[in-house]
């Protein structure tokens, strides 16, 4: 089944750690997204990738970085510079013709202590 | 920027019909959405409409877009229990690369 799949749906760093959130599609999609979910805040966009080796900041992307060396990858990592880092994190994917219709992984919860 | 605005919370019993409004600032989005978040979980892809177009139906869902007001609503006929969740207006920023989302309405249903 085709689809987008973030791991580990739970994960828990210490403060002042680097931390790297998976996010794999099999959609044959080219476009990736991360988006950080706080309650009453909506989804923010952080970055944004429209083809490999290539990739956008979004609106609050301070303290986070991106890669994307395959298509089907687009892993972030959350860094010690970001100041409030616990946070549920969704990736999402979709073609770059037409319409931007997003179809979204399932989330990870990361908590910092 | 762009900005797309929704009211917080709405509460309805069981059966009734539920409207979510929303409004949004870009007007040359080709598509808005609308997604559906359960606990826990991802955003699920409820419906969309076409910027030409002023109505869509799609079983219990219709969805009614103003484009002079920029306003779009979403109708849930006979809402059922299984139908709380958050739901989330969106349409694309003005580059076209990705979607602005608002902040949620949580639908709360009573049976």
């Amino acid at each position: 089944d085709g689809g987008i799949t973030q791991s580990p749906k739970y994960l828990f760093r210490k403060e002042g750690q680097n931390v790297t959130l998976s996010c794999e599609q099999n959609l044959n999609h080219d476009a990736m997204y991360w988006y950080r979910q706080d309650p009453g805040q909506g989804l923010r966009l952080i970055y944004y990738s429209q083809i490999v080796n290539d990739f956008q900041k979004g609106d609050i992307a301070e303290g986070y970085s991106v890669s994307r060396e395959k298509k089907e990858s687009f892993p972030l990592t959350v860094t010690s510079a970001q100041k409030n880092p616990t946070a549920f994190y969704l990736c999402a994917s979709s073609r770059v013709d037409g319409g931007v219709e997003a179809f979204f992984g399932q989330g990870t919860r990361l908590t910092v202590v | 920027g762009e900005d797309v605005e929704q009211s917080l919370f709405l509460s309805v019993r069981e059966g009734d019909s539920s409207v979510i409004n929303c409004t949004y600032t870009d007007s040359s989005s080709t598509y808005l959405y609308w997604y559906k978040q359960e606990p826990g979980a991802g955003l699920q892809l409820l419906t969309y409409i076409f910027s030409n177009m002023d109505m869509k139906q799609d079983q219990r869902l219709t969805v009614l877009l103003n484009k002079k007001d920029k306003h779009l609503s979403l109708r849930i006929a006979d809402t059922q229990t299984g139908d709380s969740a958050i739901y989330f207006c969106a349409d694309a920023n003005q580059a076209g690369t990705a979607l602005i989302f608002g902040k949620g309405t949580t639908l709360s249903v009573s049976s």
